[in-house]
């Protein structure tokens, strides 16, 4: 996976509570990307940055907050929890030509 | 990026080559064929990719015809770990946001 290292693994929230999915690499790749992926279909990019100080909006963006401080980090911030946010939600850097995805969190909204 | 076709699933023998077709007929001159696959509730694993060459590495090779319109992944000597959802992706150069499909559910059988 390239490095890439999404904390928490798993997560149970209530509706209207916020968090924050983290994903960190330390080998100074500059592109970050967020999917994520609802049961039976593809994965769909959230947000992306191509590098710190920089994002953008992917295919599905509503209801997420990103920011890119530092290269290493690309936190993914959900403001007002809702249940159709329960998700698996993937991590990705880029390398050399081909992104690399993280393990995943499993986000369950109730 | 050009749209990719992709038999929703295809069975193959242990130990027998498997050959997963992808279709991308409106695939423009810049845009590459990368192949992930996604073994169950983990994060896509990078295959393999190419623009318009055949490439070898040490998982799979990955054939595209000459007029780029189709391609096909090869798994040499499938094995029960080869067992996952396969996902053809077309890529434009230097845009890396990628776009999963429903891709091909392979079954490797012993």
């Amino acid at each position: 996976n390239a490095g890439v290292t999404q904390t928490p693994k798993f997560q149970v929230l209530k509706t209207g509570q916020s968090m924050t999915l983290q994903c960190a690499q330390d080998m100074n790749h500059e592109y970050m990307s967020w999917y994520r992926q609802d049961p039976g279909m593809g994965l769909r990019l959230i947000h992306y940055s191509v590098g710190a100080g920089i994002t953008d909006q992917g295919e599905v963006p509503n209801g997420y907050n990103v920011s890119r401080s530092t290269t290493e980090d690309f936190p993914l911030r959900l403001l007002s929890a809702a249940p159709s946010q329960t998700s698996v939600y993937f991590c990705a850097s880029k390398w050399g030509n081909t992104i690399y995805f993280g393990e995943g969190s499993w986000l369950t909204v109730v | 990026d050009a749209k990719t076709t992709q038999p929703p699933s295809m069975d193959c023998a242990e130990g027998r080559a498997a050959n997963l077709p992808c279709n991308h007929s409106t695939i423009s001159g810049n845009e590459y064929v990368y192949w992930y696959r996604q073994i169950h509730s983990q994060g896509p694993q990078y295959i393999i990719h190419g623009l318009k060459n055949n490439e070898t590495n040490e998982m799979a090779s990955l054939i595209i015809t000459e007029d780029r319109k189709s391609s096909t992944l090869i798994l040499p000597h499938a094995t029960l770990r080869d067992t996952a959802v396969y996902y053809c992706i077309v890529r434009v150069e230097f845009n890396y946001k990628l776009s999963f499909g429903a891709g091909t559910t392979v079954t490797v059988r012993a």
